[in-house]
């Protein structure tokens, strides 16, 4: 089974604070990390696939980083709003072509 | 395009039931899978396919099976309701080039008593 883990689980921030979250995945075998943003009683919603080691994906003030040789992502939001209160996913897809979802980072945008 | 749809949207079953839960998609896309989400542990994957007659095991096959006789459906069968299936089961889809994105279904939310 592999080991996709989120930090931090949850997260409350004012509304305007920016913030980042971060995703660790195994270092071998990697095809690509996928994140989502999965709102409550929705399912999720895809955000970035990204391949290359030193890939940077935007989409608004949703931003994010990949570094494969040591296996980690880290997505940025930028002037966080009330609207973007979801719960990040992150998902490893290894050579198996098959995605391994971590846990999830909880976020909580106060106004 | 309607995307992935899944039906029905809330089932509750007494144990030792039978069911199956429908998806389908018309994106014409190859791989299709399940997961569960339960609290605390993210999506797991159940059973997956790469395309029309064949399917692999996943994380957390156990009392589930699956099968896929056309690139639109792909039914997950619960063959002996249990309460540690109470969950909510997700279905996605994706094509088999490239990097493409996974599109989910809108859930299933199972109750077993």
């Amino acid at each position: 089974i592999l080991n996709v883990e989120q930090s931090p689980q949850s997260l409350h921030v004012q509304e305007g604070d920016s913030t980042n979250f971060t995703c660790s995945f195994p270092s071998s075998n990697f095809y690509a990390l996928h994140w989502y943003r999965w709102e409550t009683a929705k399912s999720p919603e895809a955000l970035f696939v990204m391949t290359l080691n030193g890939d940077e994906k935007k989409k608004g003030r949703i931003s994010a980083t990949l570094n494969t040789k040591e296996g980690y992502s880290y997505l940025y939001i930028k002037g966080s709003q009330p609207e973007d209160s979801a719960t990040y996913l992150c998902a490893f897809e290894g050579s198996a072509r098959q995605l391994t979802f971590g846990s999830g980072t909880q976020l909580t945008v106060l106004p | 395009n309607a995307g992935v749809t899944q039906t029905p949207k809330f089932q509750v079953l007494k144990t030792g039931q039978s069911m199956t839960l429908q998806c389908a998609q018309d994106m014409n896309h190859e791989y299709m899978s399940w997961y569960r989400q339960d609290p605390g542990m993210g999506l797991r994957l159940i059973h997956y396919s790469v395309g029309a007659g064949i399917t692999d095991q996943g994380e957390v096959p156990n009392g589930y099976n699956v099968s896929r006789s056309t690139t639109e459906d792909f039914p997950l069968r619960l063959l002996s309701a249990a309460p540690s299936q109470t969950s909510v089961y997700f279905c996605a889809s994706r094509l088999a080039g490239g990097t493409d994105t996974q599109y989910f279904g809108p859930g299933t939310r199972l109750t077993v008593l």
